[in-house]
């Protein structure tokens, strides 16, 4: 699976929108790009997922550069709820590979959201 | 919605005990996976199984079991509890067929090691 890029830390006021960054130069045609979050000491989150065209759900939306070379994770409205690690990965979206389905999170961003 | 649900929150054992961690999902999911998780190592998969009674090693499965004798239901065994196994360990399932389905996680035992 491609490495990403994320900055350590952002910081969000209550109420506006967050946007989350993530740069994955070396994406493959078949990866998807995925984002979890983690909330302190809970298991990780999943948020949303897409390959080429811009997704949105009901707790984001994301938006994919035209290349696929990075993404960008919006949050439209955060709340001090949305206060956590956010990991971006990618990952071929179909069986093979050696991988076996695991997930490998980096870093992440540490998103505090601030009343 | 998914539910996945691990049997506790927090563990203290002593070293060498037996430890059973229990997870259960209720949305029929055809895969399940056991994770640790540790600062600076990030996730590191330790068992996955895609049917019942099927099991296969991650990348860590040194000092652990599972079992899987229901669809929804996948136990990781730590047969002789190790303080190096002091870490919080998740749990999480995807739908199947594709191991690459999006994973649902459970909320995480941390488990310490005396």
């Amino acid at each position: 699976d491609a490495k990403t890029t994320q900055p350590p830390s952002m910081d969000c006021a209550e109420g506006r929108a967050a946007n989350l960054p993530c740069n994955h130069s070396t994406i493959s045609g078949n990866e998807y790009v995925y984002w979890y979050r983690q909330i302190h000491s809970q298991g990780p989150q999943y948020i949303i997922h897409g390959l080429k065209n811009n997704e949105t759900n009901e707790m984001a939306s994301l938006i994919i550069t035209e290349d696929r070379k990075s993404s960008t994770l919006i949050l439209p409205h955060a709340t001090l709820r949305d206060t956590a690690v956010y990991y971006c990965i990618v990952r071929v979206g179909s069986a093979g590979g050696t991988s076996y389905g695991k997930l490998t999170f980096g870093q992440g961003t540490i998103l505090t959201v601030h009343p | 919605d998914v539910k996945v649900t691990q049997s506790s929150r927090y563990l203290v054992k002593r070293t060498g005990e037996k430890v059973f961690l229990e997870c259960v999902q209720d949305m029929d999911h055809e895969n399940m996976f056991w994770y640790r998780q540790d600062p600076g190592l990030g996730l590191r998969l330790i068992y996955f199984s895609y049917d019942v009674k099927m099991k296969e090693k991650g990348d860590i499965p040194e000092g652990y079991s599972v079992s899987r004798e229901k669809k929804e239901r996948f136990s990781l065994i730590l047969e002789s509890a190790s303080t190096n196994q002091t870490s919080m360990y998740l749990c999480a399932s995807s739908l199947g067929g594709d191991l690459t389905d999006t994973q649902y996680f459970g909320p995480g035992t941390r488990l310490t090691v005396l």
